[in-house]
Formats: structure tokens, C-alpha cells, sequence
């Protein structure tokens, strides 16, 4: 199994719907996760911290299942402007401190 | 404050020689992580720098690649003898702490001809 898995998409939506995507990881002792969201040709760029059950923010919500070992990302109220795609980051202990394991993405296309 | 910033924002070689990628973290961060993202690819982790400790080189491809991190600011990415095959986006990112929310630079264009 992956460290990260995500949905493997692309999610082809149109704009007022809410979407959720979904992201597993493999290592039971990561404590914090991450969504990032990724412009064609650009940076990735931080959307949202996952340090205890959730987090909201605006149109936005993240669902941490600890049992299960995964991550949800709901977006509501889908603006065109939210077409990217989504990276789930679990950061990974190792001997030199914490290194982040990337998924391979998630792309939604919000459509007119 | 300032972001992430990387230097060039293009570079383009010829196959063969060596190439120098700059990344300046934000002040008072103290890790810092090197990608690289191929087009329409995700993000491959090369190495990374907490604090003064040693790096994780596990992700470099090969030994022609190298950083280094002075003072514990500045990185370098090196790569000696260029192929075609490290044509690719240079992505450098900082956190506060490894482990804590990173964030990126613009990128490094890298084109091998």
C-alpha cells in the first residue's frame, strides 16, 4: 500500500456543487496532516492544517477518520475558481526529523 | 513578510554541464525541502535540511546531485553533468519546524537541451 493515496479523479463539476475528495494514508502514528492546492504551472499552495478531528474554513472543510486513516476535503458552493488539483500531505518521522509525503493529487474542474 | 524565493526562475543548459538552483527560506525557518515536479507529474521529494542536523538525501536521484544549506539560511541545489532527464520544475519549500506547515517558492524552470 501507498503512504498516500487519493481519489484518483479528475472531478468534473459544475459550479455551485459541492465535491469531496478523499485521501488515505498508510503510517497510524502521523498526527497532523495537510491539503494543498496546486494551480497549473504554479506552486503548491497551503489550503488547510489538520492537527484533530477537522477544520473549516468558509466553503471549505477537512475530516480527519483516525480509526480509518484518512483525510476528507468537502468543498462547497464550487466557485470556477477552485479548478485545481488537491494534494494530500501527511508529514512522516524518520531519523532526521519530519519529511512530507505527498499524494499524487486530485484534479477538479469547476465548470460553467 | 517575504515568501519563499528562488533564483533563477528559468534556466536553460546544455546537456553536460553543471547547474546551480538557489533557494532562500523564509527568515526563521528552519527546515527546508527540495522537489522537483516533471510536467503533469507529482512532486518528488530530493532532500532536506532541519536545523543544523545532517540532510535526508534519500530522495536525490543520482550523485550528481547535491545541496547544500549555509548558516542555516541559503540552500544550493547542484547538478553536475545535466541530462535531458532533470529537465524539470525545482521547487523549494520551508516550515517553521520540520513537520509543520511548508510553504513553496515560485520554482526553478530547468531546461536541459
Amino acid at each position: 500500500r501507498k503512504e498516500v493515496e487519493q481519489d484518483p479523479g479528475p472531478f468534473n463539476v459544475p459550479e455551485g456543487a459541492t465535491v469531496a475528495f478523499n485521501c488515505t494514508y498508510s503510517n497510524s502514528a502521523s498526527q497532523s496532516f495537510f491539503w494543498y492546492r496546486q494551480d497549473c504551472r504554479k506552486e503548491p499552495k497551503l489550503l488547510m492544517s489538520v492537527y484533530s478531528s477537522g477544520n473549516e474554513d468558509g466553503r471549505f472543510t477537512a475530516q480527519l477518520n483516525r480509526a480509518s486513516q484518512y483525510i476528507s476535503l468537502l468543498i462547497r458552493d464550487s466557485k470556477l475558481s477552485d479548478s485545481a488539483t488537491y494534494l494530500c500531505v501527511v508529514p512522516l518521522a524518520d531519523n532526521y526529523g519530519q519529511n512530507f509525503v505527498f499524494g499524487p493529487g486530485t484534479r477538479l474542474s469547476v465548470l460553467p | 513578510g517575504a515568501g519563499v524565493s528562488q533564483s533563477p526562475s528559468n534556466k536553460v543548459t546544455e546537456k553536460g554541464k553543471d547547474v546551480e538552483l538557489r533557494c532562500d527560506p523564509i527568515s526563521g525557518h528552519t527546515a527546508l525541502y527540495w522537489y522537483r515536479q516533471s510536467l503533469g507529474q507529482g512532486l518528488e521529494f530530493l532532500i532536506y535540511f532541519q536545523g543544523n542536523s545532517a540532510p535526508d538525501k534519500s530522495g536525490l536521484p543520482s550523485d550528481r546531485f547535491s545541496a547544500e544549506r549555509t548558516g542555516g539560511s541559503v540552500s544550493t541545489l547542484t547538478i553536475q553533468r545535466t541530462q535531458q532527464e532533470d529537465s524539470a520544475v525545482y521547487l523549494c519549500a520551508s516550515s517553521l519546524v520540520s513537520g509543520y506547515e511548508q510553504y513553496f517558492g515560485p520554482g526553478t524552470r530547468l531546461t536541459v537541451t
